[in-house]
């Protein structure tokens, strides 16, 4: 069975400072990977996606996240953060199982960002 | 291109009643999934209709159901509310062959 871990529940970091969210994965093979952005009281909206190919992908907003296979991580950086990308962030594994495609999501990282 | 739209916005509901989510998938996207995401616990996944057809679910009770319409809208119910059931109900929708969902902005539901 997949799964996803975010080991950061909250942080905060100051306007203009460079962000790096974390994200491990368990999945026996190749894995479907995703970032999600969720602003308060609002859906889902995709920041970036990897399948296969250049592990560093470049997403909307300024975001990259970088996969690396060896440590089964996949996070997400900006290098200098602005006041509204303060939101919950989600990493998320996909696969496919039994002719369907499975999408598990992590617990989400709430970040704040302050002046 | 419209995306994935939910109704209603907002839901109050008193312990036992019925609740109904509407959910109009992007156009031409056939699969339709349903997260419950309450406070705290993350997205769980609820459902998924593909074709009008149920295909998964997850780990929730029998009174979480739903339906899948021939034009790919969908429809959750949840019968005998419970105060647990406050939650926002997210909606996302794809094409089969596709990786990755687009989110409607959610229903959010309050059992009073």
């Amino acid at each position: 069975a997949q799964s996803v871990t975010q080991p950061d529940i909250h942080i905060t970091v100051s306007e203009g400072a460079s962000l790096e969210l974390r994200c491990n994965y368990s999945y026996g093979a190749t894995p479907y990977l995703f970032w999600y952005v969720q602003s308060p009281g609002q859906g889902l909206q995709l920041l970036l996606k990897y399948f296969s190919g250049d592990t560093l992908v470049q997403g909307i907003k300024g975001f990259e996240a970088e996969f690396k296979r060896s440590q089964s991580s996949f996070n997400l950086r900006k290098p200098s953060v602005h006041w509204s990308d303060a939101a919950e962030y989600f990493c998320a594994v996909g696969a496919r199982s039994r002719g369907y495609q499975k999408v598990t999501f992590g617990i989400g990282t709430k970040l704040q960002v302050i002046p | 291109e419209a995306g994935v739209t939910q109704s209603p916005t907002h839901l109050i509901k008193t312990r036992g009643q019925q609740a109904t989510l509407r959910c109009s998938p992007i156009s031409g996207h056939t699969s339709v999934y349903w997260y419950q995401q309450a406070l705290g616990l993350g997205l769980q996944f609820l459902l998924w209709y593909d074709e009008g057809e149920e295909r998964n679910r997850g780990n929730f009770p029998p009174r979480f159901s739903g339906r899948q319409f021939p034009n790919y809208s969908s429809e959750l119910n949840v019968n005998a509310l419970e105060l647990e059931d406050s939650a926002l109900y997210l909606c996302a929708s794809n094409d089969l062959g596709d990786y990755g969902y687009t989110f409607g902005s959610g229903t959010r539901l309050t059992v009073v």
